[in-house]
């Protein structure tokens, strides 16, 4: 098994492009997140999606949308990048009961935007 | 809303010396809480959890931790650390009910010394 894989690992943007993160499991989980990950500050929670056709907002949702493709992929967007939004993206998921199963993490996605 | 302080940014310890990380939190409700390590260059993995039961919770790699709710603390301890432990611990918090929307302490970097 894989497990969470993202892609890409690496990418550059300039200010005000747009990019898709994919992140994809192979457990058959129900629910999915996404995470920024910014020194000093932990991880904080973008978007989650509890279950395959649902998504809501986390923590800081504010300059990206998420889809929910099918159950196992779950895609992370950034309209119009901007500098801020530099950062290390991580996908994660987990199945069971939702309050109390481990998320799995992937292996991340290092963003930079001049 | 929940929060979550990791007292230490940066842990320096010798080989085979005892070692204790500090989290605290603050929430209104019950909580679930968690302990997950992130080795270099690589998404995080769970060490231990604790959602009921004995406050002392045993996790992988000999590291084990203890809840105190009345101090709101989750410290983790390992008496013995090798150089492989080596890596970035981060506590974290969930409400008991929906999707597992962790709230992540800032993080502490532990550096084993030889």
């Amino acid at each position: 098994n894989a497990g969470v894989t993202q892609t890409p690992k690496f990418q550059v943007l300039k200010t005000g492009q747009s990019m898709t993160l994919q992140c994809a499991q192979d457990m058959n989980h129900n629910s999915m997140y996404w995470y920024r990950q910014d020194p000093g500050m932990g991880l904080r929670l973008i978007y989650y999606s509890a279950s395959e056709g649902t998504t809501d907002k986390g923590e800081v949702p504010n300059g990206y949308n998420v889809s929910r493709l099918n159950k196992r992929e779950f895609s992370l967007r950034l309209e119009s990048a901007a500098p801020s939004q530099t950062s290390v993206y991580f996908c994660a998921s987990s199945g069971g009961r939702p309050s109390t199963d481990t998320q799995y993490f992937g292996p991340g996605t290092r963003l930079t935007v001049l | 809303a929940q929060s979550v302080t990791q007292l230490d940014s940066q842990v320096p310890v010798f080989e085979e010396a005892p070692v204790e990380l500090r989290c605290n939190y603050s929430s209104s409700v019950s909580v679930y809480l968690f302990w997950y390590v992130q080795y270099p260059n690589q998404g995080l993995q769970l060490l231990l959890k604790y959602l009921s039961g004995s406050t002392l919770v045993k996790g992988i790699n000999g590291f084990e931790a203890e809840f105190n709710k009345s101090q709101t603390s989750f410290h983790l301890r390992k008496p013995s650390v090798h150089i492989s432990d080596t890596a970035e611990y981060f506590c974290a918090v969930s409400l008991l009910r929906g999707a597992q929307k962790l709230v992540f302490g800032q993080g502490t970097r532990l550096t084993i010394n030889p």
